[in-house]
């Protein structure tokens, strides 16, 4: 088995700050993803990667870049933090488009 | 949400029951994926499925590409199955990644 880490678990930021997520996984999976789940909807793709360095945007990749600086890792900037903004930003990875595991997620406010 | 419609929205289950779940899709489904994720917010993958079927426990998934429908069968329902269930596919012709419906909500009573 393996483990998808988050973090951090909550961020807290102000308007107009760039904000940075991370997440790490061991299950030596190619592919990476980020997703956004606003209150009682769906997740929608932001930015996904299948192999280090690889970059590739999803549907709501504007506001956003993301960086993948290894096999293991994969990062997502909130570029310009939008005021009131609430959601979860939630991490999973997968071989190629296969079967998706998820982290906890980063519950983000901004002030 | 408007590509992967999930019905019924939400669910109220007594304990022992059995319900299904279902989702349509209108972009040409390859793959599905159901998740569930608990109040925690923590999403488990419950299947990955290729056009046929799995079953796993007292859950059972279907997957028909020819008529674009999923469903999800929950058998002998449990407290801990409640949670909010999402379906999501993977279509070559549409977004990489997978595309999720809004979720059915599941709430099992005593």
């Amino acid at each position: 088995g393996g483990i998808i880490t988050q973090t951090p678990k909550f961020l807290i930021g102000q308007e107009g700050q760039k904000l940075t997520l991370k997440c790490q996984q061991n299950f030596n999976h190619d592919t990476m993803y980020w997703y956004r789940q606003d209150s009682g909807k769906g997740l929608r793709l932001i930015y996904y990667s299948i192999t280090e360095n690889d970059l590739q945007k999803g549907d709501l990749s504007e506001g956003y870049d993301a960086s993948r600086e290894k096999k293991s890792s994969f990062s997502l900037t909130v570029t310009s933090a939008q005021k009131n903004e609430m959601a979860v930003f939630l991490c999973a990875s997968s071989i190629s488009n296969e079967r998706l595991f998820f982290g906890h997620g980063t519950k983000l406010s901004v002030l | 949400g408007d590509k992967v419609k999930q019905s019924p929205s939400a669910l109220s289950l007594q304990e022992g029951t059995n319900s299904a779940l279902r989702c349509n899709f209108s972009i040409a489904a390859t793959t599905v994926q159901w998740f569930l994720q608990n109040p925690r917010g923590s999403l488990m993958n419950l299947f990955y499925l290729v056009p046929g079927t799995k079953e796993n426990g007292r859950l059972k998934s279907a997957f028909d590409s020819k008529e674009s429908y999923s469903t999800l069968h929950i058998r002998d329902a449990q407290l801990e199955d409640s949670g909010t269930y999402f379906c999501a596919a993977e279509a070559d012709n549409y977004a990489q990644g997978l595309t999720f419906g809004l979720g059915t909500r599941v709430s099992v009573f005593p």
